[in-house]
């Protein structure tokens, strides 16, 4: 079975932090991506990876980057938070159909 | 643009009382229609791949099903553990593994 491993089920931050988040799959995917889901919009992709160091941009970017040094792990970061990154966030990992997704990590922005 | 559009938002049932989920689409040329399940607190878990018209697939009381417009998950007989938030989703060949999530339909089954 995959495993994605998302560091934090809960997270509080303080705006205008730089947040990290982290994602580890144990399956060798070559593909990971950054989801946001809130209530009404559904999941948004943020970032997604096809390669180490290889990264493209979702459908909302803005406030976002990510760094995939290593094929296992992808990190979401958050430059300067704000309220309105409040979210739960997914990480997914892909290489043959279908994505698998981790727990999610619900982030707190105050 | 991709466009995914499940329907109802929430959809409460006794159990027992079958009911269906829709799932309608707009993509260009598609990849894969996609089902998944979510708990409160979880991450999305994969439920069913459909790829062409005409395609079934089933798992205990679930039932998915594919026209070229939309797809049905069908629920027989439901029981209280199938209580959960139903993802739809597609993809299409040009955008490589990305997907288009609706934004799902939350059902509740009261024993």
């Amino acid at each position: 079975d995959v495993k994605v491993t998302q560091s934090s089920r809960y997270l509080v931050k303080r705006t205008g932090e730089k947040v990290f988040l982290e994602c580890v799959q144990d399956m060798d995917h070559e593909n990971m991506f950054w989801y946001r889901q809130d209530p009404g919009l559904g999941l948004r992709l943020i970032y997604f990876s096809y390669d180490v160091k290889m990264k493209e941009k979702g459908d909302i970017p803005e406030g976002y980057s990510v760094s995939r040094e290593k094929k296992e792990r992808f990190s979401l970061i958050l430059e300067s938070a704000s309220t309105n990154q409040t979210s739960m966030y997914l990480c997914a990992t892909h290489s043959n159909q279908p994505q698998h997704f981790g727990d999610g990590t619900r982030l707190s922005i105050l | 643009e991709d466009q995914v559009t499940q329907s109802p938002e929430a959809l409460r049932l006794q159990e027992g009382e079958s009911s269906s989920l829709n799932c309608s689409y707009t993509v260009s040329g598609l990849r894969g229609l996609f089902w998944y399940r979510q708990d409160p607190g979880k991450g999305p878990e994969f439920l069913f791949t459909l790829y062409s018209a005409g395609e079934e697939k089933e798992k205990e009381r679930l039932k998915a099903t594919l026209t070229k417009k939309e797809s049905f998950l069908h629920i027989t007989a439901p029981k209280p553990e199938d209580s959960a938030t139903y993802l739809c989703a597609v993809g299409n060949p040009t955008s490589g593994s990305r997907l288009t999530f609706g934004e799902g339909t939350q059902l509740t089954v009261n024993p």
